[in-house]
């Protein structure tokens, strides 16, 4: 079965610093789809960027970029420029291609916080 | 409808009631999520719905739970004689499809439930 860690229960980040937050998963499977998503107090979880496992060039999405690496089986998000606005949860996400398996596998999160 | 819909948004509920919890999906959109979130802690799968069937439903913690899609839109997630380890926050998304297809998931404000 698949499962994705994130290892940092929580970061904190200087307003316009970058930061990374990290993501490893384990999987046996070779095509798949790595999600990062943002939950801000509001609850509603936001898609901040999405990788699929085939393409060897990393997302970006403006501030947003991953550093994919398939065989380490790594998938970290930085930010940059951080805005105060970028303070919430962020959540890794796997999805596995094969059928009947399409379910999104999330880690337990990592809490950013942004100083002013 | 703009997005994905749940109903209500916060339910109290008394130890041993039963309660349903409502998704109204994206208009279209023929798979269908329920996740878990505990104070604090990551997404826990509950069960998938392809259309009206349910290919993947491992993530249901006891046969208290259970859910239904109708019409290949609503679903309702019913949890039967709560307990209080059932108080948590219950996120519903819906995306295009299975496979390659329409990856990202839409993820409602979530049903905040807490049992007494």
């Amino acid at each position: 079965a698949q499962t994705v860690t994130q290892s940092q229960p929580e970061m904190s980040v200087q307003e316009a610093e970058t930061v990374t937050l990290s993501c490893t998963y384990d999987t046996s499977e070779s095509d798949y789809y790595l999600f990062w998503y943002k939950q801000p107090p509001s609850r509603q979880m936001i898609l901040v960027i999405r990788q699929e496992a085939y393409k060897q060039q990393n997302a970006t999405e403006n501030r947003f970029s991953v550093n994919f690496q398939k065989a380490a089986k790594s998938f970290s998000l930085k930010i940059s420029d951080s805005q105060l606005g970028d303070a919430a949860m962020y959540f890794c996400a796997y999805r596995s291609v094969s059928v009947g398996t399409y379910k999104y596998i999330f880690g337990t999160g990592t809490r950013l916080k942004v100083l002013a | 409808g703009a997005g994905v819909s749940q109903s209500p948004s916060n339910k109290v509920t008394e130890k041993g009631k039963d309660v349903e919890l409502r998704c109204d999906p994206i208009s279209g959109h023929t798979a269908l999520y329920w996740y878990r979130q505990s104070l604090g802690q990551g997404l826990e799968f509950l069960i998938y719905f392809q259309g009206n069937s349910a290919p993947d439903k491992s993530g249901l913690p006891s046969d208290r739970f259970s859910a239904e899609r109708t019409g290949g839109s609503v679903s309702t997630l019913t949890i039967q004689r709560t307990q209080q380890e059932d108080s948590a926050v219950y996120l519903c998304a819906s995306s295009l499809g299975g496979g390659g297809v329409g990856t990202e998931a839409f993820f409602g404000q979530g049903t905040r439930l807490t049992v007494v």
